[in-house]
């Protein structure tokens, strides 16, 4: 079964700087998709990026760009410049089509942003 | 076009009781997921649903809990005879049908908060 394993429970980022969190997934296949979502203290899901495993090219959303490294089974969020709204959990999910279309989720990093 | 909706979004039951969650898709998806998140976890997948069929049903639990995407109206998440273990926040997401977009984005709703007392 795929697992998606997020490591750090908080991150800490001063306004303006950047921050990493990241994310490793463990699976046997070879396509599938993977997302960032972040949950506000509203707790709406939204999708912030998302990544095909067959392309190379890492995705970017201005302020947030992934790496990807498909053989380390990778997939970190960074966030530049970062604002007072980004402050969330910030959960890193896995798709594929053969595991049934379901997303599985990590256990999430919630990121503080200090002004 | 109007995301995806659910009511309610606060819901409070006492054990015992029978709670019901209804979700709308987007416009023009077909394909809807339910999660449940419990407190200061991830979101955990039940049941992932076609208009009148269940595709799959491996995250749900095999009593009380139930889910329908009928033919016409919301897809219902129906959970019989709440316990207090049943208090989580539950999403549903939906997916457009093959060749009409990006299948593989799901897009959630808002969620509704169950409490059971």
């Amino acid at each position: 079964a795929q697992t998606v394993t997020q490591s750090q429970p908080e991150m800490s980022v001063q306004e303006a700087e950047t921050v990493t969190l990241s994310c490793t997934y463990d699976t046997s296949e070879s396509d599938y998709y993977l997302f960032w979502y972040k949950q506000p203290p509203s707790r709406q899901m939204i999708l912030v990026i998302r990544q095909e495993a067959y392309k190379q090219q890492n995705a970017t959303e201005n302020r947030f760009s992934v790496n990807f490294q498909k053989a380390a089974k990778s997939f970190s969020l960074k966030i530049s410049d970062s604002q007072l709204g980004d402050a969330a959990m910030y959960f890193c999910a896995y798709r594929s089509e053969a595991a049934g279309n379901k997303l599985t989720f990590g256990g999430g990093t919630r990121v503080l942003v200090k002004p | 076009n109007a995301g995806v909706m659910q009511n309610p979004r606060h819901l409070v039951r006492r054990r015992g009781q029978e709670a019901r969650l209804r979700c709308s898709p987007m416009k023009g998806h077909s394909h809807v997921y339910w999660y449940r998140q419990l407190p200061e976890e991830g979101l955990k997948f039940m049941v992932y649903l076609q208009k009148e069929n269940i595709i799959d049903e491996s995250g749900m639990p095999k009593e009380r809990f139930s889910a329908e995407f009928p033919k016409e109206g919301p897809s219902i998440l129906r959970i019989q005879q709440v316990v207090r273990g049943d208090s989580a926040a539950y999403f549903c997401a939906s997916s457009p049908p093959r060749g009409s977009g990006p299948t593989d984005t799901q897009y959630f709703g808002p969620g509704t908060r169950l409490t059971v007392l």
